[in-house]
């Protein structure tokens, strides 16, 4: 079973910041955070992951609470290709004996114009 | 295109016969991943490889299905006498595993339907 809990779906108004919550409340101390985007008909995009620091790429913004069990993704200026399936995981970042993503159903986050 | 790339991208079969997919990975990247998508419902993982050495199989692989990756490089996975269940999307990952990242690079992924 994912160890995550997600809202089921969110809407965002285009240019507006989207802020897509997850928590994991059992997360271990060597789990990351990853979050992966499915636009529709397209495999999974890895988006961004993190530790205990907030991170931030050329996608997205990652905020992790002090006690890691929550986490929230930002992306700054959503544009309507922002429309996509977002699911946060948490795994083992480096090595590890099972390889497996666990997905749950993710937020469906809509961009509306 | 350096990416994962997976052949076909769609596939129709009757119910009972064989299939078989192929996907190649990002060059580099040792690690490859097979996850099955049925609609409305996040990837689900099927199996992994390292290199060439299959290291992880899911439950949900049954005896109708099996995988290889014959020289660490691409991989095929083949389902046999299909049923109507088996209809999803099949996707194919890698990553560089090992003393390297697990960030996962998805495939546009073979859309199975079983008639």
């Amino acid at each position: 079973d994912a160890k995550t809990t997600q809202p089921p779906s969110m809407d965002c108004a285009e240019g507006r910041a989207a802020n897509l919550p997850c928590n994991h409340s059992t997360i271990s101390g060597n789990e990351y955070v990853y979050w992966y985007r499915q636009i529709h008909s397209q495999g999974p995009q890895y988006i961004i992951h993190g530790l205990k620091n907030n991170e931030t790429n050329e996608m997205a913004s990652l905020i992790i609470t002090e006690d890691r069990k929550s986490s929230t993704l930002i992306l700054p200026h959503a544009t309507l290709r922002d429309t996509a399936v977002y699911y946060c995981i948490v795994r083992v970042h480096y090595g590890g004996s099972q390889g497996n993503l666990i997905f749950g159903k993710g937020t469906k986050l809509s961009v509306k114009p | 295109d350096t990416g994962v790339s997976q052949d076909p991208r769609h596939k129709i079969t009757k119910r009972g016969q064989n299939v078989t997919f192929r996907c190649d990975p990002i060059s580099e990247h040792n690690r490859l991943y097979w996850y099955r998508q049925t609609l409305g419902q996040g990837p689900e993982f099927l199996t992994y490889f390292q290199n060439e050495a299959q290291l992880e199989k899911s439950r949900l692989l049954s005896d109708r299905f099996s995988a290889e990756r014959p020289k660490g490089s691409f991989s095929t996975l083949e389902i046999q006498r299909t049923e109507q269940g088996d209809s999803a999307m099949y996707l194919c990952a890698s990553s560089q595993g090992a003393s390297g990242s697990n960030e996962q690079y998805f495939g546009p992924g073979t859309r199975l339907t079983v008639t």
